[in-house]
């Protein structure tokens, strides 16, 4: 069964420090790996990873993929108080008997807590 | 605007009694869904759109219907709700393929009573 695994589930920092979240697969046909940033709304797009090795990086925040290893990494720099948000990681994980893919298999998601 | 909107935002039911939640986009995007997001389970996809006319399954698809006939419109349909239908939905696009920025709508908390 195709699974997404999230760790750690839950997490409180300081502000200012820097944060590594993980995201690990097991999928069958494997495409792509998102992240998701979720505060007290819907999801908003922050990466898209398809290649291992190359860092996407946004400000603050980068990704990268291991597609060896099934994992991925969210890091997040001299962390702020906006940054707290529930950070959500899917994998795009088959095609359907069309050829076309479109299905999404969320992790249940790290919750992200910056204190002052 | 660019959006995505869902309606209704909130709504209270009764076991059985049909239901549908529309979700309507307007910038021309080809391909839609619908997410359930339930504590301590995360996002799940119900149903997905590439584009009219063409809709499959996400990884919990039971219990919902959906439709696209035009390519603004992808409503969610519960035919006869149950208890474990109870959860906020959310419906997005994206201009092609799921891996494209997907926009969300702002969600539909939907309780069944």
């Amino acid at each position: 069964e195709d699974k997404v695994v999230q760790s750690p589930l839950s997490l409180v920092v300081h502000e200012g420090d820097t944060v590594t979240l993980n995201c690990s697969y097991e999928v069958t046909n494997f495409r792509s790996l998102l992240w998701y940033k979720q505060e007290k709304k819907a999801p908003t797009f922050l990466f898209m990873l398809t290649s291992s090795g190359i860092e996407k990086k946004s400000g603050r925040l980068s990704s990268i993929l291991d597609k060896k290893e099934l994992f991925s990494i969210l890091n997040i720099t001299a962390t702020q108080t906006g940054d707290s948000a529930v950070y959500l990681c899917a994998v795009e994980a088959r095609a359907n008997y069309g050829g076309s893919q479109g299905n999404l298999i969320f992790g249940k998601g790290t919750k992200l807590s910056v204190k002052p | 605007e660019a959006q995505v909107t869902q309606n209704p935002r909130y709504l209270i039911t009764v076991t059985g009694k049909k239901l549908t939640v529309t979700c309507s986009q307007n910038m021309n995007h080809e391909y839609m869904s619908w997410y359930r997001q339930d504590p301590g389970l995360g996002l799940r996809q119900i149903y997905y759109s590439m584009n009219v006319e063409v809709t499959d399954k996400g990884d919990v698809p039971e219990g919902y219907k959906v439709s696209r006939k035009e390519k603004r419109n992808f409503p969610l349909i519960l035919e006869s709700p149950s208890p474990n239908q109870t959860s906020l939905y959310f419906c997005a696009s994206s201009l092609f393929r799921v891996t494209d920025t997907q926009y969300f709508g702002p969600g539909t908390r939907l309780t069944v009573l």
